[in-house]
Parts: C-alpha cells; structure tokens; sequence
C-alpha cells in the first residue's frame, strides 16, 4: 500500500521564478493539503483540494495556487518566488469525513530560494 | 498568532523511563488533537489522537491526555525507546475549519541508550 508520495524531492529556484510541486496521496484517500514548514517551525496549513476545488486556505498569498486532478493527485504552484518561500513543503492526503480526518504526510519537498 | 504551543524545544530521557510531551492550545473551539512524529527527512508520521469527548486514548506504549478546562495535552510513551528520538508536534482542529490543522513548533526528544 503506497503512501503519499512527492516530487521533486529537492528544489533550487532563483527570486522570481515559478515552481510546481507534485504530490500523489494514499491509495483511498481522496482529499489533499499542503502545508509550509519553515526551519524551526510546525507545519502551516496553506489549502486543501477535494473533488478538484479548494476547499479551504491558510493563510497564504494569491502568488501559492493549487490543482487536483481526477485522480486525486495534486500539484502546488507558487509564483514570482522570494527568499521567504525557502521551507519543506509537504503535502497530506485523508479521506473527507466531515471533519476530525486524520492526515498523512509524504516526506515533503525541500525548497530553496536564492 | 500561534494557536497550538509547544514550550519545551527540547527533553532528553533516559531508555526505559517515561517521555512526557505538553502541548498548550488557547482557541477552545479546537475538538481534535493529534501528535505527530518526525525524522530528519521525512515528513511526519502520525501517532495518535483524541477527539475532545475524551480525556485520554491509548496505543501501545503511547498515551494521550487532553485536559480541557487548562487547554492542555499531553503525550506519554512508557517506556521510551531509542528508536523514539525525533521531533513530535501536535496539532489541532476545530468543527469549523475541521480540515486546517493548526500545529506546534514541535519538541525534539532524545532517548539516551
């Protein structure tokens, strides 16, 4: 049974740039989010897709934009890239069950801005 | 503003002797907590959770307790192993946002052998 899986694993983009973040969540599960971890940080929560909407957002500018696919898959944009975009960024699947879902995490994407 | 609250960067305990993790949460609307492991590396694995209609749930060698009136959780693993050192956060949901987790800054424990 394959978990959440992310690619790349690694990431070094320069200010201004854009990058696409992949994630593919656990078999069954049918809901994703991505969060930001920054060095030192807990996790921050920037949205979550189910049935190829957003469902929710953190926190986070217009320049961090999302997609699902029809097989549940997701991707995670962030435009016009600053220094302060540097973090881990991970991704969690779940199965939508109104709320009180418990999330998984893949390993997540390491991104670097300089 | 940081709504879940993690007060101890760090805790070192020897193998066989209890870890105890505290996590502080100030928005009371929160109903569901979670604790989280993680390795350098790796993204954070789940461990264990409790619904707010409860004030303790068990797994194995992990226990969490939710105190309410304080808005306090705790993790306790007993007995701890070597194998436990890692990051554990937690985090936390309410009804009306159940999809955000809010989490902590997380505390980085060290089993001594």
């Amino acid at each position: 049974d394959a978990g959440v899986t992310q690619s790349p694993t690694h990431l070094i983009k320069t200010r201004g740039q854009q990058v696409t973040l992949r994630c593919s969540p656990k078999s069954g599960h049918d809901t994703v989010s991505w969060y930001q971890q920054a060095l030192g940080q807990g996790p921050q929560f920037i949205f979550q897709y189910y049935e190829e909407e957003e469902r929710q957002r953190g926190n986070f500018p217009d320049r961090f934009s999302g997609h699902q696919f029809p097989n549940y898959s997701s991707e995670l944009n962030v435009n016009a890239l600053l220094l302060g975009d540097s973090a881990l960024y991970l991704c969690a699947s779940s199965l939508l069950q109104g709320y009180q879902e418990t999330q998984y995490f893949g390993p997540g994407t390491r991104l670097l801005v300089l | 503003d940081q709504q879940v609250k993690q007060n101890s960067p760090s805790l070192s305990v020897q193998e066989g002797r209890i870890s105890i993790l505290n996590c502080d949460y100030t928005n009371s609307m929160f109903d569901y907590f979670l604790w989280y492991k993680k390795y350098p590396a790796e993204g954070p694995t789940f461990l264990i959770s409790i619904s707010s209609i409860k004030d303790k749930n068990e797994d194995g060698r992990f226990t969490v307790f939710l105190n309410k009136s304080a808005k306090h959780l705790s993790l306790h693993i007993v007995p701890s192993q070597p194998g436990d050192s890692a990051v554990y956060f937690c985090a936390a949901s309410d009804r009306d946002t159940g999809n955000q987790f809010y989490f902590g800054t997380g505390t980085s424990l060290t089993v001594i052998p």
